[in-house]
């Protein structure tokens, strides 16, 4: 096991609702990622935190947005759900200047 | 064009065999490069980090070619536990940036 820890693990919301998705980073970890992985895909990577900061982002729109705290765990939220978003969410942390990630176990998010 | 492409398969092969995954990446700024196994509904795990002089771990041997941005990963005498989809990783600073492949599924039978 990596450490690194997700919530809820299985979430059902409506189109046009918010959620929020919650990661704590393996031990000694400051740097946290967040992922998309639709059915079939890759990890989508849509941003990164290192210092409660956004550190990178990918294609991703406005709502998602993020945070991190100073114990280094992080959030996800996103607004306005839409069907597309059904998918798994995946939260990595690493080290600053160590590109390896350490994988949590997901939260599985459907919309409806 | 995706950014990171690898072959979808599925590949299929039989115990002991030695079996190989190619990908290849389009950003010659990509600075580090990876490999990740993941099992069904469950989340990537680092299998390996890619150098250009090459990096071998027990059956697993990848290696990097800057030249032809291309990243291969060999498995040599297959077992049963190495079915899994092996995603090519690729991570680029300038705003820090991870792309993963859609991965390549492979199936080792007995």
């Amino acid at each position: 096991e990596t450490g690194v820890t997700q919530s809820p693990t299985h979430l059902i919301k409506t189109r046009g609702q918010q959620v929020t998705l919650r990661c704590s980073s393996q031990s000694g970890h400051n740097t946290v990622s967040w992922y998309q992985q639709a059915l079939g895909q890759g990890p989508q990577f849509i941003f990164q935190y290192y210092r409660e900061e956004e550190n990178g982002r990918g294609n991703f729109p406005p709502r998602f947005s993020g945070l991190q705290f100073p114990n280094y765990s992080s959030e996800l939220n996103v607004n306005a759900l839409e069907l597309d978003d059904s998918a798994l969410y995946l939260c990595a942390s690493s080290l600053v200047g160590k590109d390896e990630q350490y994988f949590g176990p997901g939260t599985r998010l459907t919309v409806t | 064009r995706k950014e990171v492409e690898q072959d979808p398969g599925p590949f299929n092969v039989p115990e002991g065999a030695t079996v190989a995954f190619n990908c290849t990446y389009s950003n010659s700024a990509s600075q580090s490069f990876f490999w990740y196994r993941q099992d069904c509904r469950k989340e990537p795990k680092l299998l390996m980090s890619v150098y250009s002089s090459g990096n071998e771990d027990g059956r697993f041997t990848a290696q990097l070619n800057r030249a032809s941005q291309y990243i291969s990963l060999l498995i040599r005498d297959s077992k049963l536990s190495d079915s899994a989809t092996y995603l090519c990783v690729v991570t680029r600073g300038g705003g820090f940036k991870t792309i993963f492949g859609a991965g390549t599924r492979l199936f080792v039978k007995a």
